[in-house]
């Protein structure tokens, strides 16, 4: 089993929905949890932090769920910019690992 | 800050060339990785350093590879001799401090074909 497993998608969502998509990982010991966010042809970059109660950021909200070892990300009222590739990473002993990413694409 | 800085931001050699990647940190980052993207693996983590020195390297695919870092404001990955599984984007990034508070801030990376 990959220590962090995403859903590549494609997601394709019409502009205005909500979307959401989850990150599975493998160790149960693992301390700390993002979401990053990549652009075709460019670096992935911090999009948020995720926290055990929940965090939310705008249109963005991040949630942790220990028992079952995943981390989701819902993005509502998605907009055409929100096309990328989002990114789940997990810290463990200060090693991160990344997922391989889930490419979204927003529809007009 | 100008970020984290790649060169060259494309590289297309053939089989057996020698190929070195570049990268110049952020000021005042103690941290400097080495990752390379495919559409298949992903990101992974090749080699990282902390106050210039190489800490886990495990993640280096074979000899093949070789990363240094002879100050803070600089570091390469050399491949030697490369080949076409190699092509791949080569990123460097570099964090403040370890742990999962510090975000990484990545290069723009480098896209390196061999044929």
């Amino acid at each position: 089993r990959k220590e962090v497993e995403q859903d590549p998608g494609p997601f394709n969502v019409p502009e205005g929905a909500t979307v959401a998509f989850n990150c599975t990982y493998s160790n149960s010991a693992s301390q700390s949890f993002f979401w990053y966010r990549q652009d075709c042809r460019k670096e992935p970059k911090l999009l948020m932090s995720v926290y055990s109660s929940g965090n939310e950021d705008g249109r963005f909200t991040a949630q942790l769920n220990r028992a079952s070892q995943y981390i989701s990300l819902l993005i509502r009222d998605s907009k055409l910019s929100d096309s990328a590739t989002y990114l789940c990473v997990v810290v463990w002993n200060e090693k991160l690992t990344f997922g391989t990413g889930t490419r979204l694409t927003i529809i007009p | 800050d100008a970020g984290v800085i790649q060169s060259p931001r494309h590289e297309v050699t053939e089989m057996g060339q020698e190929v070195t990647l570049r990268c110049k940190p952020i000021s005042g980052h103690d941290y400097l990785f080495w990752y390379r993207q495919t559409m298949m693996r992903g990101l992974e983590l090749l080699i990282y350093f902390n106050n210039n020195v190489p800490i886990d390297d495990s993640g280096m695919p074979e000899d093949r590879f070789s990363a240094k870092m002879p100050n803070a404001s600089f570091s390469t990955l050399k491949i030697q001799p490369s080949e076409p599984r190699d092509s791949a984007v080569y990123f460097c990034a570099s964090q403040k401090s370890r742990g999962g508070n510090s975000p990484l801030h990545f290069g723009n990376g480098t896209r390196l074909t061999v044929t």
